[in-house]
C-alpha cells in the first residue's frame, strides 16, 4: 500500500509571493488534514477535508486555504507569504484513529 | 480550549537506562489520545492510540498508560535507534478528525 505523498519536497519562496503544496493520501482515504510545525508552536492544525468539503478549519489567518479534489488529492495555499510562514507542512491521510502522515513539505520563506 | 503539555522537552538516557516521558491533558471529552514519534526530516509515525483511563499498550520497548489526566511514554532499555521525537496528541469528542499536539519530547540514547 503507497503511502503519503507531498510534493513539492523543499520549496524557497520570497515574502509577497503564493505558494501551492500538494498531498496525495493513501488509496481510499477520503479524509485528508493539514498541518503547520514548526519549532515555536510545535504542530499545529489547520484544516480537515473529507470527500471534498471542508469539515474543520484551525486558527490561521484566510491566507491559507485549501480544497480537496474528487479523488481525495488536496491541495493547500498560501497567498502574500510572510516570513513567519517558513515552516513543515505536513498533511496526513485518513481518520485520526488510523491517521498517517506524509514526510511534508519544508517551505522556506526568504 | 484543548490542551496538551508533554514533558520533559528534551531527555538523554544511556543506552538500557529506562525512563518515561509525560503527557498531560485537557480536553473536552477525550475520544483518543496518540503517542507518534518523528524522525528529523520526516513526518510523525503512529505508535499508540489509547482510548480510556488505564488502558495500557505497549511495542517493542515502549509501553503506553493513560489516566484521566495524563499519559505516560515508558521506554525499557532504550538503544540508540530509540532517539526520536516522541509526540503527544489528543483528539475531542466533536465529529472532528482534528488532533491538538504538545510540543514533544526530544529523546536521545547514547550508546
Amino acid at each position: 500500500k503507497a503511502g503519503v505523498t507531498q510534493t513539492p519536497r523543499y520549496l524557497i519562496k520570497t515574502r509577497g509571493q503564493q505558494v501551492t503544496l500538494s498531498c496525495s493520501p493513501i488509496s481510499g482515504h477520503r479524509s485528508v488534514s493539514w498541518y503547520q510545525q514548526t519549532p515555536g508552536q510545535g504542530l499545529q492544525f489547520l484544516f480537515e477535508y473529507f470527500s471534498e468539503t471542508q469539515r474543520n478549519k484551525g486558527n490561521f489567518p484566510g491566507r491559507f486555504s485549501g480544497r480537496q479534489f474528487s479523488n481525495s488529492r488536496s491541495e493547500m495555499n498560501v497567498s502574500t507569504l510572510e516570513l513567519g510562514d517558513s515552516a513543515l507542512y505536513l498533511c496526513a491521510s485518513g481518520p485520526a484513529m488510523g491517521q498517517f502522515f506524509g514526510p511534508g513539505t519544508r517551505l522556506t520563506v526568504l | 480550549e484543548d490542551q496538551v503539555t508533554q514533558s520533559p522537552e528534551a531527555l538523554r538516557l544511556q543506552e538500557g537506562e529506562s525512563s518515561s516521558l509525560n503527557c498531560s491533558y485537557t480536553v473536552s471529552g477525550l475520544r483518543g489520545l496518540f503517542w507518534y514519534r518523528q524522525d528529523p526530516g520526516k513526518g510523525p509515525e503512529f505508535l499508540f492510540t489509547l482510548y480510556s483511563a488505564g488502558e495500557e499498550k505497549e511495542k517493542e520497548r515502549l509501553k503506553a498508560t493513560l489516566t484521566k489526566k495524563e499519559s505516560f511514554l515508558h521506554i525499557t532499555a532504550p538503544k540508540p535507534e530509540d532517539s526520536a521525537t516522541y509526540l503527544c496528541a489528543v483528539q475531542a469528542r466533536n465529529g472532528s478528525e482534528k488532533l491538538v499536539f504538545g510540543k514533544g519530547t526530544k529523546l536521545t540514547v547514547n550508546p
